[in-house]
């Protein structure tokens, strides 16, 4: 299995729900990551874990909280989100987390928050 | 951290000519610089990336060239086809992290 996945591909949610976004990947990498894109720009990064920990937070407001429930699995938790969240939210994974690993990006899940 | 600028945004290639995109970077210390395709709704892939041990490296009809000193890196698509239109985006890490600092991207159009 040499692919990134994400559910669900699509979301919409009110400001009041709490919702999750999951992905997951079995190449054995050691690093994955949440990356916000709105359209037409590239991705911003959110969150890094590093062998099951969070190393990197780019200073994301808590509404956005992640999780990695173990080597194959990353979470994003969502709730009480405004309108301006609404974007396509990407995950990857790389075999480390060093510079000149290569990055796979999942297909995403577009979320809209009315 | 690292900041790296993509020029041209836009691109407009009648088919079966060339496209290039050129990115500049600040860190000297960066040596790896990937360049990913995304077509509408979809996922960005990784089309082609170079180390600074080479100068240039080329996969069929895409190249990459690098240019330490000036610290610039260029994709040259050659012999488009309307399947080559995207959006690219070149990407840098960062020197303190090396998490990838992505350009703004580039959209390039192919028309037939």
């Amino acid at each position: 299995d040499t692919e990134v996945t994400q559910t669900p591909k699509h979301l919409v949610m009110g400001m009041t729900n709490k919702k999750s976004l999951k992905c997951e990947q079995h190449m054995g990498h050691r690093a994955m990551y949440w990356y916000k894109q709105k359209a037409k720009k590239p991705p911003e990064l959110m969150f890094v874990y590093s062998y099951e920990k969070l190393s990197i937070n780019e200073s994301v407001p808590s509404r956005f909280s992640p999780e990695c429930p173990n080597s194959s699995l990353l979470n994003l938790h969502l709730h009480a989100l405004q309108p301006e969240d609404s974007a396509l939210y990407l995950c990857a994974s790389s075999h480390s987390t060093g510079e000149l690993s290569e990055q796979f990006f999942g297909p995403g899940t577009r979320l809209t928050v009315l | 951290g690292e900041n790296v600028e993509q020029h041209p945004s836009t691109l407009s290639v009648q088919e079966g000519d060339s496209a290039v995109i050129k990115c500049t970077y600040s860190d000297s210390a960066s040596n790896y610089f990937p360049w990913y395709k995304q077509e509408l709704g979809k996922r960005p892939q990784l089309i082609i990336d170079i180390r600074s041990n080479v100068g240039e490296k080329k996969d069929q009809r895409i190249a990459v060239t690098l240019n330490k000193t000036a610290k610039h890196f260029s994709l040259h698509i050659t012999e488009t086809q309307p399947e080559d239109s995207a959006v690219y985006f070149c990407a840098a890490p960062r020197s303190n992290d090396y998490k990838l600092s992505f350009g703004a991207g580039t959209t390039v159009t192919v028309r037939a």
